[in-house]
């Protein structure tokens, strides 16, 4: 079974700063798929960033981006210039592709990122 | 496109009583999720459909039942709820099965006393 671990239960940074978000998974898989999911205080589920395993580049997205060590089993988030509506909890996501529960995302227990003004 | 609706947003049930949440998503997306959501820790999913027609249990499916009723709309049914179903619940849609991303619901908060 796969495990997602994110160790840092809450955190906060300065507004216009850049935070890291941590997040280890562990897998005897070879082929998956990591996102970054977002829940602001609406509750709503949104999708950040994800990253393919056999990609070595790290995806990016505007502001946010990822390091993605796959011998370390790794997957941090980046959020550069943060803003006020990037205070939201963070989950991190594993999703495998082989085998017939293909369909599953196992989610860590989320980092809360506050920005302060 | 509205995404994923749920409904209700939140619902207060009395041991025993039953109810229906329902999802729909409007972006022709073949397969569908339920997930509970327990203070402290992620999503946990319920049941889910590939596709139209068909339904499988996920990680935690005990005590719920759920309905594709059609492409669009996937219900999940609570028949004698419990306290320990006091959850946050969300709907999902992917285009299909495995690498697709999901869209999330605005979740549903259920509290049953």
């Amino acid at each position: 079974a796969q495990t997602v671990t994110q160790s840092q239960p809450e955190m906060s940074v300065q507004e216009a700063e850049t935070v890291t978000l941590s997040c280890t998974y562990d897998t005897s898989e070879s082929n998956y798929y990591l996102f970054w999911y977002k829940q602001p205080p609406s509750r709503q589920m949104i999708l950040v960033i994800r990253q393919e395993a056999y990609k070595q580049q790290n995806a990016t997205e505007n502001r946010f981006s990822v390091n993605f060590q796959k011998a370390a089993k790794s997957f941090s988030l980046k959020i550069s210039d943060s803003q006020l509506g990037d205070t939201a909890m963070y989950f991190c996501a594993f999703m495998k592709l082989s085998g017939g529960s293909n369909y599953k995302l196992t989610f860590g227990k989320g980092t809360l990122l506050t920005v302060n003004p | 496109n509205a995404g994923v609706t749920q409904t209700p947003k939140f619902q207060v049930l009395k041991t025993g009583q039953s109810m229906t949440l329902q999802c729909a998503q409007d972006m022709n997306h073949n397969s569908m999720y339920w997930y509970r959501q327990d203070p402290g820790m992620g999503l946990r999913l319920i049941y889910y459909s590939a596709s139209e027609g068909t339904t499988d249990k996920g990680e935690v499916p005990n005590g719920y039942n759920v309905s594709r009723l059609n492409k669009r709309e996937f219900s999940l049914r609570l028949e004698s709820a419990a306290p320990s179903q006091t959850s946050v619940y969300f709907c999902a849609s992917s285009r299909d099965r495995g690498i697709e991303t999901q869209y999330f619901g605005p979740g549903t908060r259920l509290l049953v006393l």
